[in-house]
């Protein structure tokens, strides 16, 4: 089964500091990479999501991440953090070996301090 | 149509009601999904529908009876509940790899 580790479940930054949220993963196969956003009493909003090709992918709100296949990371940034990115962060995988499963990592809660 | 509406927003249920959750999407997604999220926890997983049937049941107990009627609808039938059951519950549809899920806005329900 896949595993999906988020390093830190609180995570604090000043408003304008650079947003750093920590995703890795297990997979003997090429994954699918996903962040999700989640503002209280929400679903799930997909910031981004690395399928295939180009390893840097941008999402919304400023948002990107590089996938790096000899770290099994997919960590998530942000240049410069604002009060509205202030939410739960969860980091999932699949893989084409998990059919319709979808593996979460436990979240971290980001905290923007003005 | 990129949306997953699920409805009610809000149910609180005493232990002895029998209600259900409702979830639509017309994205032609073939797999559907309950989730249940508890409070700064990522959502477990409860059920899959594959094509209109049951694929996956995450050993949910039996008082939680899902249900798809068509490939767009998905209900979860609740009865006799318990109080730890209170969490949001979550719709989410997908198609194919890479199974991106589309997630509703979600069901806060409370029991008494």
């Amino acid at each position: 089964a896949q595993s999906v580790t988020q390093l830190g479940s609180h995570v604090s930054v000043s408003e304008g500091a650079l947003v750093l949220l920590r995703c890795n993963y297990s997979s003997s196969v090429p994954p699918y990479l996903f962040w999700y956003v989640q503002y209280p009493n929400q679903g799930l909003q997909l910031l981004l999501k690395y399928t295939t090709g180009a390893t840097l992918v941008k999402g919304i709100n400023g948002f990107e991440a590089e996938f790096k296949k000899s770290e099994t990371s997919f960590h998530l940034t942000k240049p410069s953090a604002h009060m509205s990115d202030a939410a739960e962060y969860f980091c999932a995988v699949s893989d084409q070996n998990t059919g319709n499963q979808f593996y979460f990592g436990t979240g971290t809660s980001l905290t923007v301090i003005p | 149509d990129t949306e997953v509406t699920q409805t009610p927003k809000h149910l609180v249920m005493g232990m002895t009601n029998k209600k259900s959750l409702k979830c639509e999407q017309h994205m032609g997604h073939r797999a559907m999904y309950w989730y249940k999220q508890k409070a700064k926890k990522p959502p477990e997983l409860m059920f899959v529908y594959s094509y209109e049937k049951l694929s996956i049941n995450e050993s949910v107990p039996s008082r939680f009876s899902p249900e798809c009627p068509n490939s767009s609808l998905l209900n979860l039938h609740l009865h006799a509940l318990q109080p730890e059951d209170s969490a949001l519950y979550l719709c989410a549809s997908s198609q194919g790899l890479p199974n991106e899920q589309f997630f509703g806005p979600g069901t806060r329900l409370t029991v008494l």
